[in-house]
């Protein structure tokens, strides 16, 4: 249990469909992240938050729409996904991003396929 | 442009060192980290560097020497749960971590 909660672990969906990846941690921390793991590749950072603002959006496309309520939840939306968006889809938080020693914490992930 | 390379794939024996090594090349330096990920597991933290040297907790040990952009993370008395994936990062100067694309370490009995 790393204190942060992340729904569905698993999600198959269509390229047409519209679904919710849901993210939450008990820590306190004031910043939350998306990445995105694919099979022998770095982790991609897609998106910030620090203190409910959004401080980075690595290029993401568009069909990735995160959205940060609180400083405790993080939700990403996906809508007309590809198949190459197949992945593990990483939530993680930190007591703020600006901090040489913060330590990053990691939900169990979202396995997605896209078919 | 920035990079962090790691081995892809180690082999080691139980009870035996494993020495996994990581090198980087980034714009600026704000500490370097090492997390585990077990299969389909979260990536959980085990080590910081942020100084020359080596860093000591309990069967692990990391390493940073930043004139040369390397680290390692040394693996003592290695047990089969130490099969797992292991993942180097650097903070730059923008405080963005920068990942390596990980160490799987296969460890046999």
């Amino acid at each position: 249990e790393t204190g942060v909660t992340q729904t569905p672990r698993h999600l198959v969906m269509g390229m047409t469909n519209k679904k919710s990846l849901k993210c939450e941690q008990h820590l306190g921390h004031n910043a939350m992240y998306w990445y995105k793991q694919s099979a022998k590749k770095p982790l991609e950072l897609m998106f910030v938050y620090n203190f409910k603002e959004q401080t980075e959006n690595n290029s993401v496309p568009s069909r990735f729409s995160p959205e940060c309520p609180n400083s405790s939840h993080l939700f990403l939306h996906l809508h007309t996904l590809q198949p190459e968006d197949s992945a593990l889809y990483l939530c993680a938080s930190s007591q703020e991003t600006a901090d040489s020693g913060n330590t990053i914490y990691f939900g169990e992930g979202s396995w997605l396929t896209v078919v | 442009g920035q990079n962090i390379d790691q081995p892809t794939e180690m082999t080691a024996t139980e009870g035996a060192i494993v020495q996994i090594n990581c090198t980087y090349q980034t714009s600026g330096f704000n500490g370097l980290f090492w997390y585990q990920q077990h299969a389909g597991e979260a990536p959980t933290f085990l080590s910081y560097n942020v100084l020359d040297g080596l860093e000591e907790k309990g069967r692990f040990s990391s390493f940073l020497s930043r004139s040369k952009g390397y680290s390692y993370l040394l693996l003592k008395e290695l047990q089969m749960k130490d099969s797992a994936s292991y993942l180097c990062a650097v903070k730059d100067s923008n405080y963005q971590l920068i990942w390596g694309a990980g160490t799987k370490l296969i460890i046999k009995p």
